[in-house]
């Protein structure tokens, strides 16, 4: 089946700087890589995704690289905000798999003032 | 609409008792999942409906557990003769299609004595 590999398991930063969370998967049938954030007491809410046919997707201060041929892929946070401060979750998903998403084991993300 | 809800929040449970866990997924979504996520890990698939019909089941669901989906809009996951082990967040998430969004619940938390 498929393995997602998250790193790092930690990231601390200032405020203002920038954040970078990387992830490989392992099934090269995975189409689609979402990104979700896990506050404390909180489900996971999506912030950003991308399917396999296109390389980056911006959103604001967050953007999301994909590489099929490396099979990895990357999540950018600009100009962090304490607010910012939360697991960040990767996944991987494919048609084959009914879409189920296979999850990273997360990035806790400490943005300090 | 409110999002996908979970009741209880918290169940603490004595190691033999059975629990009874509810989501109220986003209406009108047909696909409904059951995650389980542990400390320092990613969610991992439980099982998931489309519509009343179960789908799919994970391994990590063993003959303790049952789900069900009555009428295709709430579901409920029952857990017998609950162990130490099966102490976790326990996730809903819902889409409207195989390929859409997954939108979580806050999750119910279990801890098992």
């Amino acid at each position: 089946g498929e393995n997602v590999e998250q790193h790092p398991s930690t990231l601390s930063v200032q405020e203002g700087d920038s954040a970078v969370i990387k992830c490989t998967y392992s099934d090269s049938a995975s189409n689609y890589f979402p990104w979700y954030k896990q506050e404390l007491g909180k489900g996971p809410q999506l912030i950003i995704d991308i399917r396999s046919n296109v390389g980056e997707k911006k959103d604001q201060r967050i953007a999301v690289t994909l590489n099929k041929t490396a099979k990895h892929f990357s999540l950018h946070i600009t100009e962090t905000q304490p607010e910012d401060s939360a697991v960040y979750f990767c996944a991987a998903s494919k048609p084959g798999g009914s879409y189920i998403p296979t999850f990273g084991r997360g990035t806790s993300l400490i943005v300090h003032p | 609409d409110t999002g996908v809800s979970q009741d209880p929040r918290h169940k603490i449970t004595k190691r033999g008792q059975n629990v009874t866990f509810r989501c109220d997924p986003i209406s009108e979504h047909n696909r409904l999942y059951w995650y389980r996520q542990t400390l320092g890990q990613g969610p991992e698939f439980l099982t998931y409906f489309q519509n009343e019909a179960q789908l799919e089941k994970s391994r990590l669901l063993s003959d303790r557990f049952s789900a069900e989906r009555p009428k295709g809009s709430f579901s409920t996951l029952e857990i017998q003769r609950t162990e130490q082990g099966d102490s976790a967040m326990y996730l809903c998430a819902s889409s409207r299609t195989e390929t859409d969004t997954q939108y979580f619940g806050p999750g119910t938390r279990l801890t098992v004595l």
